[in-house]
């Protein structure tokens, strides 16, 4: 299958400072990635739709300048969580979409997702 | 809005052990299905993609149906070993409302 890598795989940080997560798709071009978030022992929560080159499109409930989303290239996404909270501490969750031609969004590929931990 | 449910929620076999998982949708219109399975602490891994004009798909010990019209999907895992054990989830690719998942099915295979 698709590779799809996901950085940093744990991170710790201080009440009040920003945690950048990126997401890459390593073998093929991904024009759609998605965010999730994944509570312990629940199923995932989409969080966000990221398409290359436009903005990234939020799931109500989600704030936008909060997680702050990017996808310069059709490689790469990034998760900013800004000024991160305890309560923001949470398994985070990549995956991006491979097309094949079909209709649909594509095939999904996820990354190997991203434990915060804000102190 | 479409609605994934997957039954069992959890499941405990003997090795060796063929068993089924089941995934139920409400909206039959729908691009594909998807089967994943995911480790503790971990992201998910693909195993089997059926679009919605293919009936099954089958990768080494695991074979996966789709019915459309019901709404429905099996995972058939045959001869279960203890690295099988893992959470199971499905997810359906929408008609305009992206994937679509359902809550998994907590799987144990006890050696």
């Amino acid at each position: 299958g698709a590779v799809v890598s996901q950085h940093p795989s744990r991170v710790i940080c201080k009440s009040g400072t920003s945690v950048k997560i990126e997401c890459r798709s390593l073998d093929f071009q991904a024009t759609t990635m998605f965010w999730y978030r994944q509570f312990p022992k629940q199923s995932l929560m989409l969080m966000a739709t990221s398409n290359e080159g436009s903005k990234a499109t939020y799931e109500q409930g989600v704030e936008k300048d909060k997680f702050l989303i990017n996808h310069a290239s059709l490689t790469l996404s990034t998760l900013t969580v800004t000024s991160a909270h305890p309560e923001d501490s949470s398994f985070y969750i990549c995956s991006a979409a491979r097309t094949s031609g079909s209709f649909g969004t594509g095939e999904l590929f996820f990354g190997e997702g991203s434990r915060l931990t804000v102190l | 809005k479409q609605e994934v449910t997957q039954i069992p929620a959890a499941l405990s076999v003997p090795e060796g052990e063929n068993l089924v998982l089941n995934c139920s949708f409400t909206d039959s219109a729908i691009y594909n299905l998807q089967w994943f399975r995911q480790d503790p602490g971990k992201g998910l891994t693909s195993l089997l993609l059926i679009q919605s004009s293919q009936r099954e798909q089958t990768s080494g010990r695991l074979n996966a149906s789709l019915d459309k019209s019901s709404g429905r999907s099996t995972l058939y895992i045959a001869a279960s070993q203890p690295g099988d054990s893992a959470t199971y989830l499905c997810a359906v690719d929408n008609y305009g409302q992206n994937f679509v998942f359902g809550p998994g099915t907590r799987l144990s295979v006890l050696p």
